[in-house]
């Protein structure tokens, strides 16, 4: 069964401050993903990563960057966090090879005052 | 620009009859679609899916529907029960970029005791 974490469920931060957002998978999946989650926007894709340190941008990159040092763990970071990044946070994992199926962690909910 | 629609935000339905969840897409390059559902503090778990190369593909209690032509794919729940309730997203990836997945905006579903 794969489980995907994430490391808050809430966080709540002011404008200005950094924010990391932590994700592990437990699966040794290849490819991992962080998305944000808007009413009526559906899931849209911010970064993904194929590998150890490799990363691609999504579709939605901007006032975002993620680090991935290890395989299990891929990192979510806000270097300013503004009000309009107020949102669900939601990290998957995916086997490499062609696998289909992503695995979505419980998201985490951010809001920025 | 969405590339993937669901126009209906949301659905209800009493338990035991149909519940059609619709999807509208507009990239002739995606090649598989899938639905994942959603509970309230919990990620999308992954539904069904299916092939570009296929009309039907059905598990259990649901079938999705997929009419190229149209562009156009269906998620049937036959019957409905309570415990469907949730928010249904569409999903689809282009043929060119594997690892890339477009959703649509969802469509919360309700199913009546």
């Amino acid at each position: 069964d794969v489980k995907v974490t994430q490391s808050s469920r809430y966080l709540v931060k002011r404008t200005g401050e950094k924010v990391f957002l932590e994700c592990v998978q437990d699966m040794d999946h290849e490819n991992m993903f962080w998305y944000r989650q808007d009413p009526g926007l559906g899931l849209r894709l911010i970064y993904f990563s194929y590998d150890v340190k490799m990363k691609e941008k999504g579709d939605i990159p901007e006032g975002y960057s993620v680090s991935r040092e290890k395989k299990e763990r891929f990192s979510l970071i806000l270097e300013s966090a503004s009000t309009n990044q107020t949102s669900m946070y939601l990290c998957a994992s995916r086997r490499g090879g062609g696998g289909e199926t992503q695995y979505f962690g419980p998201g985490t909910r951010l809001l920025v005052l | 620009d969405q590339q993937v629609k669901q126009n209906s935000p949301s659905l209800s339905v009493q338990e035991g009859r149909i519940s059609i969840l619709n999807c509208d897409y507009t990239n002739s390059m995606f090649d598989y679609f899938l639905w994942y559902k959603k509970y309230p503090a919990e990620g999308p778990t992954f539904l069904i899916s299916i092939s570009s190369i296929k009309d039907k593909n059905e598990d259990g209690r649901f079938t999705v529907f997929l009419n190229k032509s149209a562009k156009h794919l269906s998620l049937h729940i036959v019957p409905s029960q309570p415990g469907d309730s949730a928010v249904y997203f569409c999903a689809a990836r282009r043929n060119n970029a594997g690892n890339m997945l477009t959703f649509g905006g969802g469509t919360r579903l309700m199913v009546k005791p």
